[in-house]
């Protein structure tokens, strides 16, 4: 019973292959969101989508690819990844657009070599 | 450009100690403040606080907001090893509901 479910929590990869991380929640929320935790710790959001729509994009390189097929469901597809991208990817989800409480999901690590 | 700064750094007290953490911000068109607790894994929401002067309470933690000033404080009362974690400020500006987070407090409760 996830609100927010993330889906690898733990991703290892070389240098230059793609990947994707799914986030799904079962809160009959409109927005969803993905945020990049680096190494420091900051937190920085890095899209929002309402109901499958893009809402924020924060100039995040074109190799990241959100995909909202449904909006229960947002998906990030990262191409050619680089060193830099090793993180820590947070999906959220808040009601709608209005003054809402955001709700994480639990995380994907990921680590590229 | 947005801005959250969040003092201290980090803090380490013992059981019972009472904490107050701060949070100073600078954010276009402000509609509320937000405090999250992070363990080991995602942040979980603590208080949203959107008119200066009213408190939020829960438990052992507290909340209030000055936007005459442009802070927020989170305080903790006879800590716990429980209490131990990232304490992480996030404000929202424009619409869009985009957060901006700061960079968190760690706070590190000694039995």
């Amino acid at each position: 019973d996830t609100a927010v479910s993330q889906t690898p929590k733990y991703l290892v990869t070389q240098m230059g292959n793609d990947k994707s991380i799914k986030c799904e929640q079962n809160l009959g929320h409109d927005t969803m969101y993905w945020y990049k935790q680096d190494s420091k710790k900051f937190l920085k959001i890095m899209f929002s989508y309402n109901n499958k729509e893009l809402i924020i994009n924060e100039t995040v390189p074109n190799r990241f690819s959100p995909k909202s097929p449904d909006k229960a469901h947002l998906n990030l597809h990262i191409n050619s990844l680089e060193l830099g991208d090793s993180a820590v990817y947070f999906c959220a989800s808040s009601l709608s657009l209005a003054q809402e409480t955001q709700y994480f999901g639990p995380g994907t690590r990921l680590l590229v070599l | 450009e947005d801005k959250v700064v969040q003092s201290p750094l980090s803090l380490v007290v013992h059981e019972g100690d009472t904490v107050t953490l701060n949070c100073s911000y600078e954010v276009t068109n402000f509609r509320s403040l937000l405090w999250y607790k992070q363990e080991k894994k995602a942040p979980t929401f603590l208080f949203m606080l959107t008119s200066s002067g009213i408190e939020k309470k829960s438990g052992r933690l507290s909340s209030i907001l000055d936007k005459k000033e442009l802070f927020s404080i989170l305080n903790i009362t006879a800590t716990q090893t429980g209490d131990s974690a990232v304490y992480l400020c996030a404000v929202e500006g424009v619409w869009g509901n985009k957060l901006v987070f700061g960079a968190g407090t760690i706070l590190r409760v000694k039995s």
